[in-house]
């Protein structure tokens, strides 16, 4: 139980193009969903949580219009990294924290993005 | 300031050597405390969430203890597929707007060679 995917797992986009990434709750309904990035050797950084049906709060320092979210379903959250640039390579990571559940958040396997 | 810091950053091990990982936590009013462990290019995986002092947890080789400033995570005779960074994160109780989200520590990374 608690499987959570993404897709997909890499990408490669050219720069100033726009990348989606999709993150889903296979198994169980996400009231809240987190998206962090994750640089090689380091810790996650979070960067936005979102709540089915509201707007996303983002962290402090995270461009809100560039990296869009969207939190349309109990089971789905997407991440819209937009006019893609060199410097947003990195691995995005989501999580769903459920409504039956307690307090935990269970991960996606993660998503690589290099923009050329 | 709510703040994980987890020792040591590296840790090398035999194969069979019994050891701890520790996780130093402040944090304004403890909800839950979670260890993950995450393998290179991918997400973390659960492992326990304890939530309150003298609690303990266990899964294969694998045991989480809780006091009230820290927890450890014993590894019992490991192996080498133990290989991995282990993660310790806290979740502070909701108030206001809070969304109680994760404060994560920088993680042990562990290395046991056969």
């Amino acid at each position: 139980g608690a499987v959570v995917s993404q897709h997909p797992s890499w990408v490669i986009c050219k720069s100033g193009t726009s990348v989606k990434i999709e993150c889903r709750s296979l198994d169980f309904q996400a009231t809240t969903m987190f998206w962090y990035r994750q640089f090689p050797k380091q810790s996650l950084m979070l960067m936005a949580t979102s709540n089915e049906g509201s707007k996303a709060t983002y962290e402090q320092g995270v461009e809100k219009d560039k990296f869009l979210i969207n939190h349309a379903s109990l089971t789905l959250s997407t991440l819209t990294v937009t006019s893609a640039h060199p410097e947003d390579s990195s691995f995005y990571i989501c999580s769903a924290r459920g409504i039956a559940g307690l307090y935990e958040q269970y991960f996606g396997p993660g998503t690589r993005l290099t923009v050329t | 300031e709510d703040q994980v810091t987890q020792s040591p950053e590296a840790l090398r091990l035999q194969e069979g050597e019994s050891s701890s990982l520790n996780c130093s936590y402040t944090v304004s009013g403890l909800r839950g405390l979670f260890w993950y462990r995450q393998d290179p290019g991918k997400g973390p995986e659960f492992l326990f969430t304890l939530y309150s002092a003298g609690e303990e947890k266990e899964k294969e080789r694998l045991k989480a203890t809780l006091t009230k400033k820290e927890s450890f995570l014993h590894i019992t005779a490991p192996k080498p597929e133990d290989s991995a960074t282990y993660l310790c994160a806290v979740q502070a109780r909701m108030s206001g707007g809070s969304q109680g989200n994760l404060i994560f520590g920088k993680g042990t990374k562990l290395s046991v060679k056969p």
